[in-house]
């Protein structure tokens, strides 16, 4: 069953640009990758989908490797506020609309 | 306005008893989820409906039940079956085939 892996956590000041890589080596040929940021007891919200090389909205970018193994969301300048659990979902190859999550990765940022 | 909604916010269960979480969307999707989440932890799948009068298990379906009798509506039984049912849970929604998911604002289940 594909998953996808991420770092459990991340530190950084703010200002500072945030990348986090996630694994996923089981993605679907026409399967787009989508990350997610959490606030506590709160529901996920959507921040970017992509399925191939660049893609980059209002409040961050989405690398995709031509293989598409892996990808690498960026946060640029991060604030306090930005402090938060990302998560990156695709969908697995054998089981499609059946849409998990990994663990995520807890930011933090700090002064 | 277009959405997800969850109700109630807090639910507290006693021993031996079924309670049932709702979700309803407006957004005229095709597919909903149902997630439970642990503090600290990720979200883990229950069950998930693609259409109507249609649904599949996830990873974590046991002590629970669903019924997808209309197209807004998906609701969770948490069953007496379930003995540690304390958790976050988050109801989503999505177009058929898209990984676009939207959330519900989440109900705080607790034993009593």
């Amino acid at each position: 069953l594909a998953k996808t892996t991420q770092p459990i956590s991340m530190d950084s000041y703010e200002g500072q640009e945030v990348n986090i890589t996630c694994s996923h080596n089981n993605i679907a040929t026409n399967d787009y990758i989508t990350w997610y940021q959490q606030f506590p007891s709160q529901g996920p919200r959507f921040i970017i989908q992509g399925y191939k090389t660049k893609v980059t909205n209002e409040v961050a970018s989405l690398f995709i490797p031509a293989d598409r193994k892996s990808s690498t969301l960026s946060l640029p300048r991060v604030s306090l506020s930005d402090t938060a659990v990302y998560y990156c979902l695709v969908e697995p190859e054998d089981s499609w609309g059946k849409l998990q999550f990994g663990a995520g990765t807890q930011v933090v940022v700090t002064p | 306005d277009g959405g997800i909604t969850q109700s109630p916010k807090y639910l507290f269960r006693k021993e031996g008893q079924n309670v049932t979480l709702s979700c309803e969307q407006n957004l005229n999707h095709d597919a909903m989820y149902w997630y439970r989440q642990d503090p600290g932890q990720g979200l883990r799948l229950i069950y998930y409906s693609q259409i109507v009068n249609d649904f599949q298990k996830g990873d974590i379906a046991e002590g629970y039940s669903v019924s997808r009798e209309k197209k807004e509506s998906f609701p969770l039984t948490v069953t007496s079956a379930q003995k540690n049912p304390t958790a976050f849970y988050l109801c989503a929604s999505t177009p058929d085939g898209s990984e676009k998911l939207f959330f519900g604002s989440g109900t705080q289940l607790s034993v009593l």
